[in-house]
């Protein structure tokens, strides 16, 4: 069954750091782009990164720019979010997905569940 | 960055057609692709490249591009198509490629 399960989200005080995990599972990962998508409470859909197989190609959202790093380790078919410089307007369900090639352009075909984070004094 | 519209809701009786709008400059260029996000669930993707199904999504679901607008069709719409979508394209040329649109709320009267 392929699978994304995040993990590594929680409560945490702005200016302070937060690293996100996706563990995937049941595809081979390093044939695939991946993606860090978040949700806002009762609000839409927000790419945040994006990272081709190969960690050759990164995009980063104009909001999280210079403050989140994506990265893969494609031993461990593992994603990963290092949020830096947090801020109230980061409080959003943060989802792992798979992209549909290798390269960034295609859509996301697997989706996690979601971890939550929470910026917040 | 470049910016994709959709209207914020859109009503449907059950068995009619539901057509969702997404609307950008000069869209028809870029490959749109479409997801189905109900209360409390991760988004599923329902179209991809403008057009094409994903399996296990049935054909009552299609898509179009052309110009300045996108069209996802709900043909034979069910309770169950009840959710949000949204529509995405990845904007190579710019420095936030990755642009969801701003959803619409299908409901079914």
């Amino acid at each position: 069954e392929v699978q994304l399960v995040e993990s590594g989200g929680g409560l945490v005080q702005p200016g302070r750091s937060l690293r996100l995990s996706c563990a995937a599972s049941g595809f081979t990962f390093d044939d695939y782009a991946m993606h860090w998508v978040r949700q806002a409470p009762g609000k839409g859909l927000e790419w945040v990164s994006g990272i081709s197989w190969n960690s050759g190609s990164i995009g980063y959202a104009d909001s999280v720019k210079g403050r989140f790093t994506i990265s893969r380790d494609n031993a461990k078919n593992s994603l990963y979010l290092q949020m830096n410089s947090l801020r109230p307007e980061d409080t959003a369900l943060h989802y792992c997905a798979k992209g549909g090639g290798q390269q960034l352009v295609h859509g996301f075909d697997i989706w996690g569940q979601g971890t939550m984070v929470t910026v917040s004094s | 960055s470049y910016v994709l519209t959709q209207p914020p809701s859109v009503s449907v009786a059950p068995g009619k057609t539901a057509r969702i709008t997404c609307g950008g400059n000069n869209i028809g260029s870029k490959s749109v692709h479409w997801y189905q996000q109900k209360p409390g669930q991760a988004p599923v993707l329902v179209i991809y490249y403008d057009s094409d199904r994903p399996s296990g999504i049935p054909e009552r679901f299609s898509g179009s591009n052309s110009g300045n607008t996108a069209t996802l069709t709900i043909s034979r719409v069910e309770a169950g198509d009840e959710a949000d979508y949204y529509c995405q394209v990845w904007d190579s040329s710019s420095d936030h490629p990755g642009v969801f649109g701003t959803g619409t709320k299908v409901t079914v009267l």
